[in-house]
């Protein structure tokens, strides 16, 4: 059973850089799409992008100016980096696996999630 | 971006009941649909991908339906612990969004 872990500092001061690691256990890397969600309090959930395990990503416009994703075979992580983060930026945020190696989509494995205060 | 649309926002039911929840594209995402369950404080479980498989380990109580734009999520017989919000979430094209979800609450 893949398990997922996100880490990273829980409160970000605004206009710095948010930065979050998922490390993968129990099961390889490759080949599949890797995502991160996130979930503002008492809202809906947002899709912020994905990195295939050869490099490549995808990123939602609404945020791509200010996100990168990166990927580390060797120690079965990836990472996100949110810049220029607002108090709009506040949530948890989760990082997934898709069910099929072919394509980004459905998620079936996701870390447990770690909130993420924007807060000075 | 293709907007999701889930009714009803809030649903009322009861232990046994039969419910249906709905999911409106704005466009065309053939099946590239999946469903998920939230419980508070825990990062969504997927039920249901490309719009009518079921994950493995998902009771069959669980079951969708729909292609192009319209899609069904459909609980056949509640049980307690199906209280929670379910999300729909397209994978036809990218962005993937997501339904704003449907709270189901104990009647």
């Amino acid at each position: 059973q893949v398990q997922l872990q996100e880490s990273g500092p829980g409160l970000v001061k605004p206009s710095e850089t948010l930065s979050l690691t998922c490390t993968v256990s129990r099961g390889s890397i490759s080949p599949y799409y890797w995502s991160w969600i996130r979930q503002p309090p008492g809202k809906g959930l947002e899709w912020i992008g994905y990195i295939y395990s050869s490099g490549s990503t995808n990123y939602n416009p609404s945020l791509k100016t200010r996100v990168t994703i990166s990927i580390d075979t060797s120690k079965k992580q990836f990472s996100l980096k949110l810049s220029s983060v607002t108090a709009a930026d506040t949530a948890v945020y989760y990082c997934a696996r898709s069910y099929s190696s072919s394509w980004c989509g459905d998620f079936n494995y996701w870390g447990q999630g770690t909130l993420v205060t924007v807060s000075s | 971006d293709i907007q999701m649309t889930q009714s009803p926002s809030t649903l009322s039911a009861s232990v046994g009941d039969r419910v249906t929840i709905t999911c409106r594209a704005s466009q065309s995402i053939s099946s590239w649909l999946a469903w998920y369950q939230q419980k508070p404080g825990k990062a969504p479980n997927l039920l249901i991908y490309k719009a009518s498989s079921l994950e493995s380990g998902v009771p069959s109580r669980f079951s969708g339906s729909g292609s192009g734009t319209e899609f069904t999520l459909t609980i056949s017989s509640l049980q307690p612990d199906d209280f929670a919000t379910y999300y729909c979430q397209q994978y036809n094209s990218y962005p993937i969004t997501f339904g704003q979800g449907t709270r189901l609450e104990i009647k």
